[in-house]
């Protein structure tokens, strides 16, 4: 079974631009969720996402968005961005039925901003 | 809010040898603890602690969670270079959220 697919892989923009990341989960994982990875925050969550609707969000502005399509791929999108966006953005899918489920990760996509 | 403090920050062994990683949270709801292995990208999924399952083993790595004094530690027997990684770990609360810890880095020389 295909693991959790984030492209793109690397990313450069300039301050000020926006960003489009993509994620495709593990086959019949619906819930995605999103973190952001720095070397001085560490892991924080974004938001999460199940059955094309937002859960949950993390304590992110609202430059940060999401969505979820109804196949359970999922998009964030950071706009108006900032030189502290760069980071390792993760990608996480899980089976959610009802019980708590393991989040699975993909590779992530490197944003840096210049 | 969740909070998770794990430590070592760092650990600098031999192979052969045992290493065990500290992990100790506060959180609302407690739901599971999760260790994870991040060697160059993903975070890999290694154990979920809950509370009808506190003790976990997988080959080399076992885990334990003590729910009454709120930590859990994460045993690796025998060290080999391969080993050599970032270990998280994370608790699901509440909130439909992990909340990670700044992580061990445990390097695993010859």
């Amino acid at each position: 079974k295909a693991g959790v697919t984030q492209t793109p892989r690397y990313l450069i923009k300039t301050r000020g631009q926006q960003v489009t990341l993509s994620c495709s989960p593990i086959s019949g994982h619906r819930s995605v969720s999103w973190y952001q990875q720095t070397p001085g925050q560490g892991l924080q969550f974004l938001f999460e996402y199940f059955s094309e609707t937002q859960r949950n969000k993390g304590n992110f502005p609202g430059r940060f968005s999401g969505r979820q399509f109804s196949n359970s791929r999922s998009e964030m999108n950071v706009s108006t961005l900032e030189l502290g966006d760069s980071a390792l953005y993760l990608c996480a899918s899980s089976l959610d039925q009802g019980e708590w489920s393991p989040l699975h990760f993909g590779n992530g996509t490197r944003l840096t901003v210049t | 809010e969740d909070k998770v403090v794990q430590s070592p920050l760092s650990l600098v062994v031999h192979e052969g040898d045992t290493v065990t990683l500290n992990c100790s949270y506060e959180v609302t709801n407690f739901r599971s603890l999760l260790w994870y292995k991040q060697e160059k990208k993903a975070p890999t999924f290694l154990f979920m602690l809950t509370s009808s399952g506190i003790e976990k083993k997988s080959g080399r790595l076992s885990s334990i969670l003590d729910k009454k004094e709120l930590f859990s530690i994460l045993n690796i027997t025998a060290t080999q270079t391969g080993d050599s990684a970032v270990y998280l770990c994370a608790v699901a609360g509440s909130a439909r959220q992990l909340t990670f810890g700044s992580g061990t880095q445990l390097t695993v020389l010859p």
